[in-house]
């Protein structure tokens, strides 16, 4: 069945360490986007990639960094520099040019800083 | 620029009764309104979309929405709320033809049997 794989589920990291999450699709979806989950502040765009070897920074995007190498692929690096990691975060993608974004999620990665 | 207002971060309803969740927008240009529902630990799901056709739009689980532009509002509505449909609501907007698509805070939807 298509759909995207967001791992680890869960992750734990110690403070000034970098973590990656991974996400991957088989939809064959251009768009693929990142977005950050905390309670009572509903769902923050952190980077969006519309096509290969390109993205746009979202509302969020200090203290991350992403890559899109590959159309399958949209891995998201947390780094130290990002002052409260703690969240849920939920990979998502979309055809382009269809006329309405109409998002499939992954099931999301919890990252809990120690 | 883009946003969504949902009004109530948590609402109650009993079993049977009439579910009503509130999305006003603002856009400037006449935009794509949607609905997704997430269920605890979980990704969200689309439950219907609006993108300038009817203005009453069916989506799944019983759930409609009604664009009213003179309003700026897409409120979430069903008939009869059934236990299962006890989750989290999300409204979120995006121009025509642009990538970006932003969300509300949320409304938690607790059913009472």
């Amino acid at each position: 069945d298509g759909g995207i794989t967001q791992s680890p589920k869960y992750l734990f990291r110690k403070e000034g360490q970098n973590v990656t999450l991974s996400c991957e699709q088989n939809l064959n979806h251009d768009a693929m986007y990142w977005y950050r989950q905390d309670p009572g502040q509903g769902l923050r765009l952190i980077y969006y990639s519309q096509i290969v070897n390109d993205f746009q920074k979202g509302d969020i995007a200090e203290g991350y960094s992403v890559s899109r190498e590959k159309k399958e692929s949209f891995p998201l690096t947390v780094t130290s520099a990002q002052k409260n990691p703690t969240a849920f975060y939920l990979c998502a993608s979309s055809r382009t040019g269809s006329g309405a974004n109409v998002l499939t999620f992954g099931a999301g990665s919890r990252l809990t800083v120690l | 620029a883009q946003s969504v207002t949902q009004l109530g971060s948590h609402v109650s309803v009993s079993e049977g009764a009439l579910v009503l969740l509130r999305c006003n927008y603002s856009s400037s240009v006449p935009p794509y309104l949607f609905w997704y529902v997430q269920y605890p630990n979980q990704g969200l799901q689309l439950l219907l979309k609006y993108t300038s056709a009817a203005t009453l739009v069916k989506g799944i689980n019983g759930f409609e929405a009604e664009f009213k532009k003179s309003e700026t509002s897409f409120h979430l509505t069903k008939p009869s709320a059934h236990m299962s449909d006890a989750a989290e609501y999300f409204c979120a907007v995006s121009p025509p033809f642009d990538q970006k698509v932003t969300f509300g805070i949320g409304t938690k939807l607790q059913v009472i049997p």
